[in-house]
């Protein structure tokens, strides 16, 4: 167990729905990163933050939007889903304080999104 | 921008023998971390060893072990006495103690009985 967790485990929806994943950090953790895995590929970087400020952004869809809250968890928000964008969403936390930061990112268990 | 190349989208080793999936990184940071984390089919992610740049003394975890050339920049993993459970995708990643993380795409390694 990472300590991680993330909610939904799986999620079934439609095309043009809009739905939100949810993940809490390992307690103690100020960085949330959320990473998009398509079926037999590898991690897509999408966003990650630090003590709720957006810190570093990657390929992320406009249609998509996170946040981190002051308890610092975080939600990734996917709206007009299109059936591309059924995946395995990874959310991972990382201390990012410095050292002793042993720069590992701990990942919760993904959820699965299928638009259908 | 950093990057995380694999160059070995698919490798297969015999039980029990040894195999290493090789991985290069470009980065301009003098102090990071470099990790190998294992994808089993339950999709799990899971950290099989790290590195701290400034060590220069190989990580070694049980049957796994690095060869780290920093100059070359270079992160190799070795699976020694190869198991079946060892079949999984294998990710090799870089992280700074700014957080900024990135993943290579993946190897993909089959453990033949």
């Amino acid at each position: 167990d990472s300590g991680v967790t993330q909610t939904p485990k799986h999620l079934i929806t439609a095309t043009g729905q809009r739905v939100t994943l949810r993940c809490s950090p390992r307690s103690g953790d100020l960085s949330v990163y959320w990473y998009q895995q398509s079926l037999d590929q590898g991690l897509q970087f999408l966003i990650q933050y630090y003590n709720g400020e957006e810190r570093a952004k990657g390929n992320i869809l406009e249609r998509f939007s996170a946040q981190q809250f002051p308890d610092l968890h975080s939600e990734l928000n996917l709206s007009s889903l299109e059936l591309g964008d059924s995946a395995l969403y990874f959310c991972a936390s990382s201390p990012n304080v410095g050292r002793p930061n042993t720069g590992e990112l701990f990942f919760g268990e993904g959820s699965r999104l299928t638009v259908l | 921008a950093q990057t995380v190349t694999q160059s070995q989208p698919e490798m297969s080793v015999q039980e029990a023998e040894t195999v290493t999936l090789s991985c290069t990184y470009d980065t301009s940071e003098s102090d990071y971390y470099l990790f190998w984390y294992k994808q089993p089919p339950s999709r799990q992610m899971i950290l099989v060893i790290r590195q701290e740049a400034y060590k220069q003394q190989n990580a070694t975890e049980n049957r796994f072990s690095v060869n780290f050339q920093k100059a070359a920049k270079s992160f190799s993993l070795k699976i020694s006495d190869s198991q079946l459970g060892d079949a999984a995708m294998y990710f090799c990643a870089y992280n700074t103690n700014a957080g900024k993380s990135t993943f290579g795409d993946g190897t993909t390694l089959t453990v033949k009985p």
